[in-house]
C-alpha cells in the first residue's frame, strides 16, 4: 500500500481564518513533505521532516506553520493566508533508506483563499 | 545547481499512436530519475523510476524510460496510447537533500 490520504480536499477561507490541512501515511516513512503548486506549474517544496524534526524550510512565509505530531500524521496550519496562497497543496512521504527520494504523494488539498 | 528540462510544453498524439516525452537532468554524480503523472486536480502518481542497473526501466500503465547518460536523458515512452493517458507528465531528479527537482511538466493531449 503506498497510500497518502489527505484532508480536507477543498478548502476555502478568508484571510483572517486558521484553518489546518492534515496528511497521514500509514507506510512506515519517516521522511513528509509538504508542496504547493500553483496551476500550470510544476510542485514547489516548502518543508521536509524528517524523523519528526523539520529538516526543510524553503523560506515560507510564516503564516504557514507546519507540524508533525507524530512519524504517521503531518498538519499545516495557515493563518492570515492571502489570496496569492491559493493553490493545491500537496503531501508526500518517503522511507529514510537510499529509497529516500521515492516520494509517494496525496491527493492535495485545493485551497481558495478570499 | 542541479536541474531538469522537459522541453515540449504540451504534445497532442493520437489515441493508439506511441507516445515519447522528452526530459535531460543536469548532475554530475548518476541521478535518481523519476516520471510522475498528474490528472488535473489530483496528487502525482509515480510511473517509474531509475536509481541504478538496467538502462530501461519498466513502469505502470504500459509505460517505460531508458536512461541515456550521454545524452543526460531519461526519456518516457509507450508503444500505444489510450484516451486516458491525457494528463501531466512530470520529470523529476533527486535533489542533494533528498528533495525532488521537477521539470516544468508536459501536458499530454489524446485525440480520438
Amino acid at each position: 500500500d503506498t497510500e497518502v490520504t489527505q484532508t480536507p480536499k477543498h478548502l476555502v477561507m478568508g484571510m483572517t481564518n486558521k484553518k489546518s490541512l492534515k496528511c497521514e501515511q500509514h507506510m512506515g516513512h519517516r521522511a513528509m513533505y509538504w508542496y504547493k503548486q500553483k496551476a500550470k506549474k510544476p510542485p514547489e517544496l516548502m518543508f521536509v521532516y524528517s524523523y519528526e524534526k523539520l529538516s526543510i524550510n524553503e523560506s515560507v512565509p510564516s503564516r504557514f506553520s507546519p507540524e508533525c505530531p507524530n512519524s504517521s500524521l503531518l498538519n499545516l496550519h495557515l493563518h492570515a493566508l492571502q489570496p496569492e496562497d491559493s493553490a493545491l497543496y500537496l503531501c508526500a512521504s518517503s522511507p529514510l533508506t537510499k529509497l529516500a527520494y521515492t516520494q509517494y504523494f496525496g491527493p492535495g488539498t485545493r485551497l481558495t483563499v478570499l | 545547481a542541479q536541474s531538469v528540462t522537459q522541453p515540449d510544453i504540451h504534445i497532442t498524439v493520437s489515441e493508439g499512436a506511441s507516445l515519447e516525452l522528452r526530459c535531460n537532468y543536469s548532475y554530475g554524480a548518476t541521478p535518481y530519475l523519476f516520471w510522475y503523472v498528474q490528472s488535473p486536480g489530483q496528487g502525482l502518481q509515480l510511473l517509474l523510476k531509475y536509481f541504478s542497473g538496467d538502462t530501461l526501466v519498466q513502469g505502470i500503465k504500459g509505460f517505460e524510460a531508458e536512461f541515456k547518460r550521454s545524452q543526460s536523458s531519461f526519456n518516457l515512452r509507450k508503444p500505444s496510447v489510450h484516451w486516458s493517458d491525457a494528463a501531466e507528465y512530470f520529470c523529476a531528479s533527486g535533489g542533494s537533500q533528498g528533495n525532488l527537482i521537477f521539470g516544468k511538466g508536459t501536458k499530454l493531449s489524446v485525440k480520438p
